[in-house]
């Protein structure tokens, strides 16, 4: 099974922060690796699929970027709304596999 | 507008047995793969299985292998997953999910049905 490592596990960052996630595969996953966001007692939402393309309806504050083994998720200005667990979901193999989420605090 | 509405959760005996559905509207249900993504309690997200858009496909976690039986009824748009042999570590909250075309990723999610296993 791939593992999926994400860094750090929490955060803690101030409003107007730029944030970046860190997700490592214990081996390629080629760019199919996916970010969600979830926040407390809700289903998760997509926010980035394919490592890089924006699902319709997000913020352009988030991105994706990476291959390979390396992915990391940028939340440049962050919000309010932003406060939240995230996490990186590698499909290029079965079993899919999550990262074990980041939680983005309020510092 | 996608809705997923899962149902069938509660408490069950371990080695004791519980169906899930969920109820898709909101698109063409025959045309995407669909899956069971779960979360134990104050833990991280874990896939369990998916069903391609027919039905001819399904696929499993190694955990729940032999164990859960993924299907579903285009007809009725409804998606189930049959739990049988349930286990302590099954105890979770089980969501369904829409698969997003081409890309196996969840672009809609249900709110999620709880499942708690315990004697």
């Amino acid at each position: 099974d791939i593992q999926m490592t994400q860094s750090p596990s929490t955060l803690s960052a101030s409003v107007g922060d730029r944030v970046t996630i860190t997700c490592r595969a214990s081996q390629s996953v080629n760019n199919w690796l996916a970010w969600y966001q979830q926040k407390p007692g809700k289903a998760p939402r997509l926010l980035i699929y394919k490592a890089s393309s924006l699902e319709s309806g997000v913020p352009s504050r988030f991105s994706g970027s990476g291959s390979g083994t390396e992915f990391t998720l940028t939340i440049s200005s962050l919000q309010p709304d932003d406060f939240a667990t995230y996490y990186c979901q590698q499909y290029n193999d079965y079993p899919w596999t999550f990262g074990q989420g980041t939680k983005v605090e309020i510092k | 507008e996608v809705q997923l509405l899962e149902s069938g959760g509660g408490l069950v005996q371990p080695g004791g047995s519980l169906r899930l559905s969920c109820a898709a509207s909101g698109f063409t249900f025959r045309n995407y793969a669909m899956s069971w993504v779960r979360q134990a309690p104050g833990k991280g997200l874990e896939w369990v299985s998916t069903i391609s858009g027919s039905g001819g496909g399904t696929f499993y976690v190694d955990s729940v292998k032999g164990r859960f039986t993924i299907s579903r009824d285009n007809a009725k748009n409804t998606l189930n997953l049959q739990m049988n042999s349930l286990r302590a570590e099954d105890t979770a909250v089980y969501y369904c999910a829409k698969g997003k075309g081409q890309q196996s990723v969840f672009d809609y999610w249900g709110q999620g049905t709880r499942v708690t296993v315990s004697s």
